[in-house]
């Protein structure tokens, strides 16, 4: 069965750093994308960016260049997402999510449970 | 990019009723990537639709999506208990984003 389990919550002051996993089980880990999601307190879905399991390259939305880092570590079919110097308003849910590409339809078919980074003083 | 919008905001339904919702994008879009996604209090959300309107796997037939271009709806045909909820639509033909959602809830 395919899972992604998420790393758990963290309490973060303003300027420090942050590091979420995604583990990956199930499947074969460098066969399909991963994306990042970020979901705001009683807000919507907000795609952050995707990452090529497969070469490791990058790909970040317009919102999320600079602070935010997607990395890999296929050894342990892992994915994570770092944020550096913490504001407020990063406080969020971040869910990771498989890409499955078939047919010319890439939808994202399963979701880690999400991790709640809260920022605060 | 491609903005898509969703309404209405709210639907305000009874079960056993019919909910048709709307997502609408910016430009036109291939079929092959708007999705549909449902989300509950506290959960990830869960794919429903892929393809404009292919179930996926374990969705009831209940759920139904439809549209091309740049309009698409996903209808419940008989709301149950468990339906109630937010919907999502989300499109990746230019990078991906998603529509600001549908919450579904009991009238």
């Amino acid at each position: 069965q395919v899972h992604l389990v998420q790393s758990g919550s963290e309490l973060r002051k303003p300027g420090a750093s942050v590091k979420v996993s995604c583990k990956a089980s199930g499947y074969t880990f460098t066969s399909y994308a991963v994306n990042w999601v970020r979901q705001a307190p009683g807000q919507g879905l907000e795609w952050m960016g995707w990452i090529n399991t497969n070469t490791g390259n990058p790909t970040y939305g317009q919102a999320f260049t600079g602070r935010f880092v997607f990395s890999l570590d296929t050894s342990v079919s892992t994915a994570y997402l770092q944020i550096s110097s913490l504001k407020a308003e990063d406080t969020a849910v971040y869910y990771c999510a498989r890409l499955y590409c078939s047919g010319g339809s890439c939808p994202l078919d399963v979701w880690g449970k999400g991790t709640t980074v809260t920022v605060s003083s | 990019e491609i903005v898509l919008t969703q309404s209405p905001g709210t639907l305000s339904l009874s079960p056993g009723e019919r909910a048709t919702l709307s997502c609408r994008a910016s430009q036109s879009l291939s079929s092959s990537y708007l999705a549909w996604y449902q989300q509950k209090p506290g959960q990830a959300p869960r794919l429903l639709i892929y393809g404009a309107s292919s179930r996926a796997t374990g969705i009831p037939d209940r759920f139904s999506g439809s549209g091309s271009g740049t309009d698409f709806t996903l209808t419940v045909s008989r709301l149950e208990p468990e339906d109630f909820a937010v919907y999502y639509c989300q499109q990746r033909g230019s990078s991906l984003t998603f529509g600001g959602g549908t919450k579904v809830e009991i009238k």
